[in-house]
């Protein structure tokens, strides 16, 4: 199994429908956080949180919403989706201090 | 804030040598990171430096200096299966975040 795993894998949907991604994780780590992927932008970073009641927004975190409902669960919602949101997104985590950051599989999204 | 550069795209022959650099500019550094990802994969640790000098892991080294804001990775006996993506990430200091650079493109032909 794996240890960061995203639902739903792949997501076509229509513009202005709410979206929600999910992200669950086995590796016991504190952190959590929400990238986008798009070709020639290379990964940024939209939400992460260090701890259950912790949020903080990334570089690019407008239009989107976190929930952090456990250690293990980090949620990424899109409230109205529109076409420039499609792109690939990964959850990432990570234990406390300078350590490296474990991605999960991705998910495609597309709206159009 | 941070910039990071490195190059689009390399081909390089298998068997071979090859250096991908990356130079970054930050407010305050707190370690740089390599990744590899595979086209439509997730993206996996490679390296980490925090001080200057040479890491080693095998068939694959990372090289930092804090003081010109440069890194490099170097893939020594290049196979096939390395023809990835390869990324460089910046922490900064206080923060722990990583931003990332746009990744270079590394296709490795016979």
């Amino acid at each position: 199994d794996a240890d960061v795993t995203q639902t739903p894998r792949n997501r076509i949907t229509k513009t202005g429908k709410r979206i929600m991604l999910e992200c669950s994780q086995t590796k016991g780590h504190d952190r959590m956080y929400w990238y986008r992927q798009d070709p020639g932008l290379g990964l940024r970073l939209i939400y992460y949180s260090f701890d259950v009641k912790d949020i903080n927004k990334g570089e690019i975190s407008d239009g989107y919403s976190v929930s952090r409902q456990a250690q293990a669960k980090f949620s990424l919602s899109l409230e109205s989706a529109i076409p420039n949101q499609t792109a690939l997104y990964f959850c990432a985590t990570s234990d406390a201090g300078n350590q490296p950051q474990h991605f999960g599989d991705g998910t495609r999204l597309s709206i159009l | 804030g941070q910039n990071i550069d490195q190059p689009t795209e390399m081909t390089a022959t298998e068997g071979a040598i090859v250096q991908i650099n990356c130079t970054y500019q930050t407010s305050g550094f707190n370690g740089l990171f390599w990744y590899q990802q595979h086209a439509g994969e997730a993206p996996t640790f490679l390296s980490y430096n925090v001080l200057d000098g040479l890491e080693e892991k095998g068939r694959f080294s990372s090289f930092l200096s804090r003081s010109k804001g440069y890194s490099y990775l170097l893939l020594k006996e290049l196979q096939m299966k390395d023809s990835a993506s390869y990324l460089c990430a910046v922490t900064e200091a206080g923060s722990y975040q990583l931003t990332f650079g746009k990744g270079t493109k590394l296709s490795v032909i016979p």
